[in-house]
Order: C-alpha cells, then sequence, then structure tokens
C-alpha cells in the first residue's frame, strides 16, 4: 500500500498570499496518478487536479499542480477567501486507492 | 453530469451489518465507462476508499476491510450498494458513494454528498 503523507499539517496564511502544499508518497506513484481534492466542511471532497498537474473541469488557473515519482506540489498562487478548506492528495494508480491526512489552509 | 445520491440508515448496531444504497443520475449504472466507489470518512483514520464495482459485476475490495464488505450493481435501477457486516464502533464514518472512469488510471471525479452512519448500541 502507498503511504501519502502530506505537509504541513496546518498552513495559516492571508487572502491574497501563495500557499504552497507537500505531498510525498512511501513509493513512487504509477505514472503520475496523482490528484488533489478540495474539502469544506459538510461537503464532499471536490477534484483540482489529476494526473499530478492537470486541472479539473472549472477549477481557477490560480491551482497548480506539479511532482513526479514520491513528491508532489500543490500551488495556490493568490489566496482567495472561497479557497480555505481543507486539501487532499490521492494516489490512484495502485490498488488500495490510498489518500494523504490532508492539510488545513486557515485564515491568519 | 453525474450526480449521485447515498441513501441507508444512519444508526446501526454493533456486530450487525451496514447497508447503504448510491442512486445514479445523469447517467446510467450499466455503462462501461465508470467504476463506481464507496468512500469514507472518519476523524481517526481520514479518507479511505472502501472499493470498486464494475457494470459487469466486478468488485475490488480495500485489503482492509475485504473480508467485511460486498458491493454490487442494482438490476432494475440505476443504483449500486455496499454491506459492511460485523460493525463496530470503527466503521462510523461519514460514507460517500462516488464515480470513476474507465479510460487509463482515473481519480473521483463524481461524490454524492455523504451520509452519516454511526455505529452505537
Amino acid at each position: 500500500e502507498i503511504v501519502l503523507r502530506q505537509s504541513p499539517g496546518t498552513l495559516s496564511l492571508s487572502p491574497g498570499e501563495r500557499a504552497t502544499l507537500s505531498c510525498r508518497a512511501s513509493q513512487s506513484v504509477t505514472s503520475s496518478s496523482l490528484a488533489w481534492y478540495q474539502q469544506k466542511p459538510g461537503q464532499a471532497p471536490r477534484l483540482l487536479i489529476y494526473g499530478a498537474s492537470s486541472r479539473a473541469t472549472g477549477i481557477p488557473d490560480r491551482f497548480s499542480g506539479s511532482g513526479s515519482g514520491t513528491d508532489f506540489t500543490l500551488t495556490i498562487t493568490r489566496l482567495e477567501p472561497e479557497d480555505f478548506a481543507v486539501y487532499y492528495c490521492q494516489q490512484y494508480g495502485s490498488s488500495p486507492l490510498t489518500f494523504g491526512g490532508g492539510t488545513k489552509v486557515e485564515i491568519k | 453530469q453525474l450526480q449521485l445520491q447515498e441513501s441507508g440508515p444512519g444508526l446501526v448496531k454493533p456486530s450487525e451489518t451496514l447497508s447503504l444504497t448510491c442512486t445514479v443520475s445523469g447517467g446510467s449504472i450499466r455503462s462501461s465507462s465508470y467504476y463506481w466507489d464507496w468512500v469514507r470518512q472518519s476523524p481517526g483514520k481520514g479518507l479511505e476508499w472502501i472499493g470498486s464495482v464494475y457494470y459487469s459485476g466486478s468488485t475490488w475490495y480495500n485489503p482492509s476491510l475485504k473480508s467485511r464488505v460486498s458491493m454490487s450493481v442494482g438490476t432494475s435501477k440505476n443504483q449500486f450498494s455496499l454491506k459492511v457486516t460485523s460493525v463496530t464502533a470503527a466503521d462510523t464514518a461519514v460514507y460517500y458513494c462516488a464515480g470513476r472512469l474507465t479510460v487509463g488510471y482515473s481519480p473521483h471525479y463524481y461524490w454524492g454528498q455523504g451520509t452519516l452512519v454511526t455505529v452505537s448500541s
């Protein structure tokens, strides 16, 4: 099973600032099959990024993903008020599919 | 656009069987384009993939739950279902049904709103 570790656990930032979230895998992720999701309280996760760097439909270009192998990054260039949420990475190239523990982006 | 909606009891007694149904709209459960998944989220373990079912009835389960889980596709309705046997408090979670594409490797593009299941006597 591929274990995903996300850091930091919590990121305290102000609107307009840049957010950099990390996801590290215990072994290489098959074919960059790495996704990022955003989750707000009481809601289901929402797909942001798939294939490590491709934005899902309707996702603003301030969200970008990068990385390969075992190290992946989600960057939000300028935080908008609606971006404060919890973000999860997921690998879907190996069974069982696994998720990271999440990074909470909170208002400073 | 696919829409998914979970339904089922919100309270299950320890040692009993948890049963949930997911109703799909905007697409056919019998399409070869999708895998139908269950994912749960508990405070203690975060997000956990439970398993997948294909329209043909083929299933894939997380080894951590494999001995207690079964999934199936409905025969007359646009639904798929989840059963978890011998539940304990550790099975208390929000359960989501979700859809993935069958082209290559696919993340979860489609999610239900989730349903909270509490295991308690």
